[in-house]
């Protein structure tokens, strides 16, 4: 599997659940982050986390990270329509050379029902 | 205060033809980046540059391709001959330096080659 996958592949939830989205990664990092890809469209930083913080919160966005096995997640609490959208895990290498490249997952598509 | 814009945002090529994919990074930013995204795929990064130096080419395919960012105007991404594997989404980011995060994304260019 490559660099920063997420799962699931897709996810379908009602207006107002949790929505929590998983992302692996396999060499060490220096940070990762997500992104958020409405169709079509650019991509959107959400948030960014470091290798050496676990839990990082900004509005209804949580993310953790787990270092020993490679891993973190997303989570959306309280999700709107507005939410429906790709999610991508980026991650940016500890060693310094190429330490400017993202290395993307293939996304979780998220569906909002309302 | 302009995001990073790229133009055009779509682009229809027939095989054989010239793309030029345009990106004018954000104001202050002088690092640009592109990342090519196939069909229900993550990006896959191509090409870093600062202003007149190419820094590290090494996802962009040996032939066909090239990238420059001249000291005046914007960047540009440069596909000879294109075949129909190339038709993908390419976007461009800017950063203020290559620290590993402060990326922003434009909206892309979404190339469909006939």
């Amino acid at each position: 599997s490559q660099q920063g996958e997420e799962d699931p592949q897709a996810l379908s939830i009602q207006e107002g659940e949790n929505a929590t989205m998983n992302c692996s990664y396999k060499t060490s990092i220096n940070n990762l982050q997500w992104y958020r890809q409405n169709s079509g469209r650019g991509l959107v930083h959400l948030i960014l986390i470091r290798s050496n913080e676990r839990e990082k919160h900004s509005g209804r966005l949580r993310v953790t990270l787990d270092t020993s096995k490679k891993s973190s997640s997303l989570l959306i609490t309280a999700s709107r329509a507005a939410d429906t959208a790709s999610y991508f895990c980026a991650t940016v290498p500890l060693y310094s050379a190429g330490s400017y490249q993202l290395t993307f997952g293939k996304g979780t598509k998220l569906s909002v029902i309302p | 205060n302009a995001g990073v814009m790229q133009n055009p945002r779509h682009l229809v090529r027939r095989r054989g033809q010239e793309a030029r994919l345009r990106c004018s990074p954000m104001k202050g930013h002088s690092h640009v980046y592109w990342y090519r995204q196939l069909p229900e795929e993550g990006l896959k990064f191509m090409v870093y540059l600062q202003k007149e130096n190419i820094i590290d080419e090494s996802g962009m395919p040996k032939e066909r391709f090239s990238a420059e960012f001249p000291k005046e105007g914007p960047s540009i991404l440069r596909i000879q001959q294109v075949v129909r594997g190339d038709s993908a989404a390419y976007f461009c980011a800017s950063s203020p330096a290559d620290l590993g995060y402060g990326y922003t994304f434009g909206s892309g260019t979404r190339l469909t080659v006939v």
